[in-house]
Order: C-alpha cells, then sequence, then structure tokens
C-alpha cells in the first residue's frame, strides 16, 4: 500500500533528447508526488513537485505529468544535458498537515551522453 | 544561505563502537529527520522530530537513537553500528504550518563506514 514503483532503473539518453521516467503509486491518500535528484555524494533536492488537481506541471526543462485514475506520474526532462546526469527519485506523501512522510520509489540512473 | 548542514561529511567507526552524527539548521523548521540510504537504493525514513516530539517508524532498529536539544540541532546515535549500518544518514527538515508542508530540505549526509 505504501510503495511507489519507479522505472527504468537505469537510462542512457544523448544529450538533447528527452528523460522519461515513470513511478505508479497505490496509497490513494497520497496528496504530494515530488521529485528529486541527488548527484553522487549528495543529499536529495527537489526538482519538482505536483498534487492531483492538475495533470501537468512544468519548470524549464523538466515537466511532471500525472494521471490520477491510472495512479502515475512521470517526470520529463527536455533537451538532456550532460549536467543532468544524476539519480532521480520520485516520491509521495499524503497530506496529513503534520511532518511529511514520504516513501521514495527506487530511484533511476540517468546518464547523459555527449 | 540558509540550510542544513551535516557533520561529519564521512564517518569511519568500528563494529560495535557508538557513534554520533550531527545535523545543524538555519531555516527554523519544526520537523527534522533522519534517513538512511544504502548504496543505491532509495532513502529509508528511520524518524523524525515534530518540535520536541519524537516520532520513531516501526521497523528502526532499537540500535537507532536520536536527540533534539533545540530547534537548530538534531543527533543521530547509534549505538553498536554493525556492518549492515554502512550506509549515508541523510538529515532533511520541513516546515509544517507554510504553504508547502510536504517539501523536505536536505543536507549533503554523512557516509558512514563501519569496520
Amino acid at each position: 500500500q505504501q510503495q511507489v514503483k519507479q522505472s527504468p532503473q537505469s537510462l542512457i539518453v544523448q544529450k538533447g533528447g528527452i528523460s522519461i521516467i515513470n513511478c505508479a503509486y497505490e496509497n490513494t491518500a497520497f496528496d504530494y508526488f515530488p521529485w528529486y535528484q541527488q548527484f553522487p555524494g549528495k543529499g536529495p533536492a527537489l526538482l519538482i513537485a505536483i498534487r492531483p488537481d492538475v495533470s501537468e506541471k512544468k519548470e524549464g526543462r523538466f515537466t511532471i505529468s500525472f494521471n490520477k485514475s491510472a495512479k502515475q506520474f512521470s517526470l520529463h526532462i527536455m533537451d538532456s544535458q550532460p549536467g543532468d546526469s544524476a539519480t532521480y527519485f520520485c516520491a509521495a506523501t499524503p497530506n496529513t498537515g503534520t511532518a511529511s512522510k514520504l516513501t521514495f520509489g527506487t530511484g533511476t540512473r540517468l546518464q547523459v551522453t555527449l | 544561505d540558509a540550510m542544513v548542514i551535516q557533520n561529519p561529511r564521512y564517518q569511519v567507526t568500528q563494529f560495535g563502537k557508538p557513534v554520533t552524527l550531527s545535523c545543524s539548521q538555519t531555516l527554523n523548521h519544526n520537523v527534522m529527520y533522519w534517513y538512511q540510504q544504502k548504496s543505491s537504493q532509495a532513502p529509508k525514513l528511520l524518524f523524525h522530530y515534530y518540535d520536541k516530539d519524537f516520532n520513531n517508524e516501526a521497523d528502526t532498529p532499537d540500535n537507532f537513537q536520536s536527540r533534539r536539544p533545540n530547534t537548530s540541532f538534531c543527533f543521530l546515535d547509534i549505538r553498536s553500528p554493525g556492518l549492515g549500518d554502512a550506509a549515508m544518514y541523510l538529515c532533511a527538515t520541513s516546515r509544517v504550518g507554510g504553504p508547502t508542508n510536504e517539501k523536505l530540505f536536505f543536507g549533503s549526509g554523512t557516509q558512514l563506514s563501519v569496520l
């Protein structure tokens, strides 16, 4: 019930291409869906997040698509750059009005090649 | 800049020797979290403090303890580290009561090695 399933495990994309990472969840109480970017040896940093009342959110080259009925959401990175090479985690949490208890996906290691 | 700071960056301890990891924050957030992240895995929540209230996850081993003496500081104590406790330990903060309750700010982590 608490799991967030993420795919693919790893992804290689050419510079300028589109990177797509998918996540699926079961818990209908989840109300906030962030994506975190993590570089080696660093903590995760919030990249972009969405709530289920919208189907898409775009910030620069990063877009979240959200399908509430299918309980799926995805991250699209347009015009992928070598600097985007990192591990990406999707996550989800219910809005309890108190401390956030994020459930993370298993991560996707993205490599953007020249 | 306001941030979450973890010290030390790398920590080496011996099997069974108690170790303490520290975290400080200048964000004045009321919640502080400790996550464990093993190599190539997702971060796993160990526990969190909401102000002074300690909240343990059900599957967090008793070997892991935490202290929060004030708003700014939080410590992770591992009483008897085992080889399986070698991991990156991440501290994070959030602010309950603001427009983005759920947004977590992470520190850079402490990489713990157990010899």
